[in-house]
């Protein structure tokens, strides 16, 4: 069974401007959650989205939002990029609440 | 508010050795406890979870128990391996919220030398 999938693994933009990043579930999966992991402030919750409905959402930025697709695929959109948004994007997955979270490999974010 | 605290890190381990990560959290009502891991390069991977007090999760190797007298869910491991060194992240799902939106620990750096 496939795992989660991240693209692009890695992304460098310039300040000002915006970024999608993509995620794939695993197969039969539902639920769709973000996480951005920087060294500062470790690991936080950006939202979870189960069947195309956000459901949760963390403290950021009306900058950072996103969307899932009737296939489970999620995207995340960053507009006007700051230089405090290079991190980590993981992507986790799961059958929905009270199950694991499957993460993937994560899109490593630089902003310049 | 809900939050976890675990001990800083590096641990740095001969092989063989025992592992403890110490980890305390605050949290309304009885949360569920997991420790996942990340190894270079990758993703988290759940290790083991526990859902209510007393409860012990295992996995390869590596336990916790729910303690809810103490607010603690300590990793340990009884002989560490080169291939167990890694980051260890401690988390809790909060009572009564949505399970996938998870409060993490800072992380711990395992490195476990021949």
């Amino acid at each position: 069974k496939a795992g989660v999938t991240q693209t692009p693994r890695y992304l460098i933009k310039t300040r000002g401007q915006q970024v999608t990043l993509s995620c794939s579930p695993i197969s039969g999966h539902r639920s769709v959650s973000w996480y951005q992991q920087t060294p500062g402030q470790g690991l936080q919750f950006l939202f979870e989205y189960f069947s195309e409905t956000q459901r949760n959402k963390g403290n950021f930025p009306g900058r950072f939002s996103g969307r899932q697709f009737s296939n489970s695929r999620s995207e995340m959109n960053v507009s006007t990029l700051e230089l405090g948004d290079s991190a980590l994007y993981l992507c986790a997955s799961s059958l929905g609440r009270d199950s694991p979270l499957h993460f993937g490999n994560g899109t490593r974010l630089t902003v310049t | 508010g809900n939050s976890v605290t675990q001990m800083e890190g590096p641990v740095t381990l001969s092989e063989e050795a025992f592992l403890t990560i110490n980890c305390t959290y605050t949290a309304t009502g009885y949360p569920s406890l997991f420790w996942y891991v990340q190894y270079p390069g990758e993703g988290l991977q759940l290790l083991l979870k526990a859902t209510k007090a007393d409860d012990k999760g295992s996995n390869k190797g590596f336990e916790a128990t729910y303690r809810k007298e103490t607010t603690s869910f300590h990793l340990e491991k009884g002989s560490v391996q080169v291939s167990d060194s890694a980051v260890y992240f401690c988390a809790l799902s909060p009572y009564g919220g949505a399970t996938n939106k998870l409060i993490f620990g800072t992380g711990t750096l395992l490195a476990v030398q021949p």
